[in-house]
């Protein structure tokens, strides 16, 4: 496989139980990002990890829990979420100082 | 922090018509790019150009960093074309989005 996967495209879940979010990509890059698309609002950066180390948290509440075991696999870990947090959840990968963001095809999150 | 304005806010063509979306900016920035969102949500990055011009095919992009703006040209357009066109800006780790220019090209 080739660019950027994240699974899974589709999730639906109650406000009390817990899932993840996976991206991996296979292009080499040593930063990875998370986004959240909402209807009528521009994207909005959650987190970045540059060199598997987190350098920005764009105050994201806590129900939202980032992990990056290697420069290829991000996570978002997500529990006890509230209708408002549906969105398209986007990851990203670049080269740091070398170039553009590749994203992956999202994953749409519905909080019921 | 950095704002980000895309104009027009939405656009409709005629198939074969050229066009010119802009991206003013409020910061000096060393990281911009231009993004095609398809109506199915995948974001395709159509240029990294934080200063200068480049051309892709039937896609230009020319950012003026000392004046604060970009441009993005797309002629001969295609319905394939239809989406949403953003720009981000900001530095190596942190690119903050626009609201984005919503096109649609009819046949």
């Amino acid at each position: 496989e080739t660019g950027v996967t994240q699974t899974p495209r589709h999730l639906v879940m109650g406000m009390t139980n817990k899932k993840s979010l996976k991206c991996e990509q296979h292009l080499g890059h040593n930063a990875m990002y998370w986004y959240k698309q909402s209807a009528k609002k521009p994207l909005e950066l959650m987190f970045v990890y540059s060199l598997e180390e987190r350098v920005e948290n764009n105050s994201v509440p806590s129900r939202f829990s980032p992990e990056c075991p290697n420069s290829s696999h991000l996570f978002l870990h997500l529990h006890t979420l509230q209708p408002e947090d549906s969105a398209l959840y986007l990851c990203a990968s670049s080269q740091t100082g070398a170039g553009g963001y590749t994203f992956g095809s999202g994953t749409r999150l519905t909080v019921v | 922090g950095i704002q980000v304005e895309q104009s027009p806010p939405d656009l409709i063509l005629q198939e074969g018509a050229n066009s010119t979306l802009r991206c003013n900016f409020s910061d000096s920035v060393n990281n911009l790019q231009w993004f095609h969102q398809n109506p199915w949500g995948q974001l395709i990055n159509l240029f990294y150009i934080p200063s200068g011009t480049k051309q892709n095919g039937r896609l230009s992009a020319t950012t003026v960093a000392t004046e604060r703006y970009s441009l993005l040209y797309i002629s001969s357009s295609q319905t394939t074309d239809s989406g949403v066109y953003f720009c981000a800006v900001g530095d190596t780790n942190k690119l903050i989005f626009g609201t984005g220019t919503l096109l649609a090209v009819q046949p």
